[in-house]
Formats: structure tokens, sequence, C-alpha cells
């Protein structure tokens, strides 16, 4: 069975800091796909990456950059300088492979960012 | 790039009645659509794989006479809530992915349809 945990409910902090978003998960499958969304207050699912299981690079994305760790299963997300509009819930999720295969969601890590 | 359009954003019903909800690809066809249902402030959780043609598969706990879905055409699911209560309130939302991009597509989400149940 497939299982996505973030072990933090929310988080909050203060402009400009950095926050990293843990994501542990577990399978069977050798091929599997990584994903984290953020899902904003209006409650839309919002694409952030996706990370396929046998490429372990880490990736930027301007403030944003993710950490894979096949050894520790952990796909963990950092967002640098924080602002106020990445006040969100972000979801880490996994899934067997095809894209016409479902997302097996974490809980979610509700992020506050205070000015 | 690949869109899926899910009418309506929210909807208020009365208990007992019956609500629809579509799902739609606006330019691809999808053959397999999922439908996912998220209770306030917890996680989205897979109800149903909706698949062109023939019947859905639903997950464990999930009762199919209840939760009808229809894939009629390539582009178009629907999930009509039956005979509605006020546990059946939450935010659905569905999914579905373009073939041509591959295995690799992503899922592409709709933006959700928040449904209340008075």
């Amino acid at each position: 069975a497939q299982k996505v945990t973030q072990a933090q409910t929310e988080i909050s902090v203060v402009e400009k800091e950095d926050v990293t978003l843990d994501c542990v998960y577990e399978t069977r499958d050798t091929t599997y796909y990584l994903f984290w969304y953020k899902q904003p207050p209006s409650g839309e699912l919002v694409f952030l990456i996706r990370r396929n299981s046998f490429d372990e690079q880490n990736e930027i994305s301007g403030r944003y950059s993710w950490n894979f760790q096949k050894s520790t299963s952990s796909f963990n997300f950092t967002i640098t300088a924080s602002q106020v509009v990445d006040s969100a819930v972000y979801f880490c999720a996994l899934s067997r492979g095809s894209g016409n295969t479902p997302l097996v969601f974490g809980k979610g890590t509700r992020l506050s960012v205070i000015a | 790039g690949a869109v899926v359009s899910q009418h309506p954003s929210w909807v208020i019903c009365k208990s007992g009645t019956s609500v629809k909800i579509e799902c739609r690809s606006l330019d691809f066809q999808a053959t397999t659509m999922f439908w996912y249902r998220q209770f306030p402030k917890q996680s989205l959780m897979l109800m149903a794989t909706s698949n062109e043609g023939s019947k859905a598969t639903y997950e464990q706990g999930v009762e199919k006479d209840k939760f009808l879905i229809n894939h009629a055409s390539l582009t178009l699911s629907t999930l009509t809530v039956t005979s509605a209560h006020p546990e059946d309130s939450s935010f659905y939302i569905c999914s579905a992915s373009n073939p041509t991009e591959g295995d690799n597509s992503p899922l592409h989400f709709g933006n959700g349809t928040r449904l209340t149940v008075t």
C-alpha cells in the first residue's frame, strides 16, 4: 500500500524566514511519482512539482526547492524568504506511475506566513 | 496547457435533493477521471475512478448508489450526489490526465465544487 506522511500539521513563520515542509512516503513500487500541490483558501490545487523515482536530483524554482532522498523516502519542500502569499495548505502526494493512476495525498501542512 | 473545468464551483442544496457536478477536460480527451472528496481541514481522499464507457470503480466505503458517476464521453464525467444529507457537505474535486502527454503526464485538477447541504 502507498502512504504519504506529512507530520507537520501547521507551521507559522514570519515573513522572509525560510521554511521546510516535510514529506515521507511509503511504497513497494520501484517506479513512482512524487508531487507537491499548493491549496490556497479558494480551494483549487496548484501544481508545484512532479518528480519520478529515478530522478533524485534536487530542484530549485525561484524561492522553492525540493530535496528528494530515496534512502530516507523523503521529499521535502523548502520555501526561501517566505511571503504572505505563500500562506496555504501544501500537500505532498504519491502515484504509481502513469497519468492514469490516482494520487495518494498526505494530510497536508497548513503554512501561515505572518507579515 | 491542459485544463480541467469543474462546474458548479459551489452549490447549496436542501437535504434529500440530488446534486450533479460536472468535470470536463477542455482540450484533451480523458478516458479516465478521478473524483476526490475533501472534508474541512482534511486531506483529499479518492472516491472513485471514472472510466469512459464503463462502470466507475469505487473506493472502499464509498456508496456507489449514493454517488453516481457517469462518464458518457471522452471529455465529460459527472458525479451526482443523490438524496444529499448534511454529512455529504464537502469539497469535491476531479482530476484527469492528458494521454498525449505520455506516462509522465501530471494529473490536472478541476477547481473543485463546494457542496453545502442544509
